[in-house]
This record gives C-alpha cells, structure tokens and sequence, in this order.
C-alpha cells in the first residue's frame, strides 16, 4: 500500500516571506498523481496544486509551487511571498494511476505570523 | 462552484445509537468519498462510491456502512456508535474520466461528531 508522510507536524513563518512543506512518499507504480490540499481553520478542504508523475516540469500556481524529485520520491510545496490567509493545514496526497482513491500524509500545520 | 454539503456541521450522539451522516453534491460528480480526519493521522478512507449502489471498503470500514440510493446523495451509517468514532468526518466527491488521475476531490465543510 502507498504511504504518504509528512514530516513537519507544525510550521511558521513571517509574512510576505518563503516557506517549504515537505511530502514524502511511497510507492512502486511508474505513474501517479500528487495533490497538495489547504484546509484554512473551520473552513472547507479545497486543491491547491497538483502534479503528474509523467510530467518532468514542476506545476506552479500563483504563489504556489512544487519540487517534485521522482527518483527522491518527494514531492515538496513552497508558498512564496506568504500571507495571513495561508494560515492553515496542509495535506499531501497521493493517487494511483488505476484508482480513484487518495492516500493523505498527517498534515502540516502552517501559522503565517504578521 | 462544486458544492458538496454535509447535513450537520456539529452532531452530538451517545453510545449505541445507530448514527446517519449525509452528504449531497450538486455536480453530477460519479465519485463521493467519506474520510476520517484526527489530529496527526490526516485523512482516512473509510469508503468509496464509484456509482448508484456501489461501494468499495477504504482503509478503516469497520463500524461504518454507507448507502448510495442516488448519484448526488452518499450516506454514513455508524451502526452502533462507539466513543473512538469521535472525529471530524469529512464528505468528497469528484468527476470520473477514463485516463484523466489528475481530478481532484471536492470536499464539504465536515461533521464533527462526539459520541459521549
């Protein structure tokens, strides 16, 4: 079965700053897909970014970004230029290239300080 | 939008009731999920529906059915409540397509149920 960790259970940072998120994972398929989730205190779960193994260029969106080292297995999130609204929990995840289901890390807890 | 609504958002039961979640989309979405969230854990499958009436076991099913009688509509059933079912649970759905893994799950706001 694939896992997912993450390694950092809490994070900060200053605002307008940079920080990286870490996502490990395991797995023996060639092709898959890889997903970072936002969960914002009380509020609902929504997609930040999301990667194709296939894929070799690293999927940016706005502020958002990822290293993804396939060989490393890792596939880690950088927030550039942080704000208060980035205050949240972070989800790794995981699906494989067959299925429809999504393998999540523990969560990193990310505090963005003024 | 998706919308993906989940019938309370703060349920209190106690020990031995038989307990529903429910949990409607509005997108026509094939798949809905129901997940497990708890500190440190992250998010668990408990089960998966890919159609009307169809249902695949996730990773912890045990204590939970799930009834899908129509497309929008998926429910968790805790058949005798216990008190390490105490958590915050989490409803998804997302759209099939044939070769297209990068679809990503839409998820509700969450039922955090106590069991006292």
């Amino acid at each position: 079965a694939q896992t997912v960790t993450q390694s950092q259970p809490e994070m900060s940072v200053q605002e307008a700053e940079t920080v990286t998120l870490s996502c490990t994972y395991d797995t023996s398929e060639n092709n898959y897909y890889l997903f970072w989730y936002k969960q914002p205190p009380s509020r609902q779960m929504i997609l930040v970014i999301r990667q194709e193994a296939y894929k070799q260029q690293n999927a940016t969106e706005n502020r958002f970004s990822v290293n993804f080292q396939k060989a490393a297995k890792s596939f880690s999130l950088k927030i550039s230029d942080s704000q208060l609204g980035d205050t949240a929990m972070y989800f790794c995840a995981y699906r494989g290239n067959a299925g429809n289901m999504l393998t999540f890390g523990g969560g990193t807890r990310l505090m963005v300080k003024p | 939008d998706v919308k993906v609504t989940q019938s309370s958002r703060y349920l209190v039961k106690r020990t031995g009731e038989k307990v529903f979640l429910e949990c409607v989309q509005d997108m026509d979405h094939e798949n809905m999920f129901w997940y497990r969230q708890d500190p440190g854990l992250g998010l668990r499958l408990i089960y998966f529906s890919y159609d009307v009436k169809m249902k695949e076991k996730g990773d912890i099913p045990e204590g939970y059915s799930v009834s899908r009688e129509k497309k929008e509509r998926f429910s968790l059933i805790l058949e005798s409540a216990s008190t390490n079912q105490t958590s915050m649970y989490l409803c998804a759905s997302s759209l099939h397509r044939q070769g297209e893994g990068n679809q990503p799950q839409h998820f509700g706001d969450g039922t955090r149920l106590s069991i006292l």
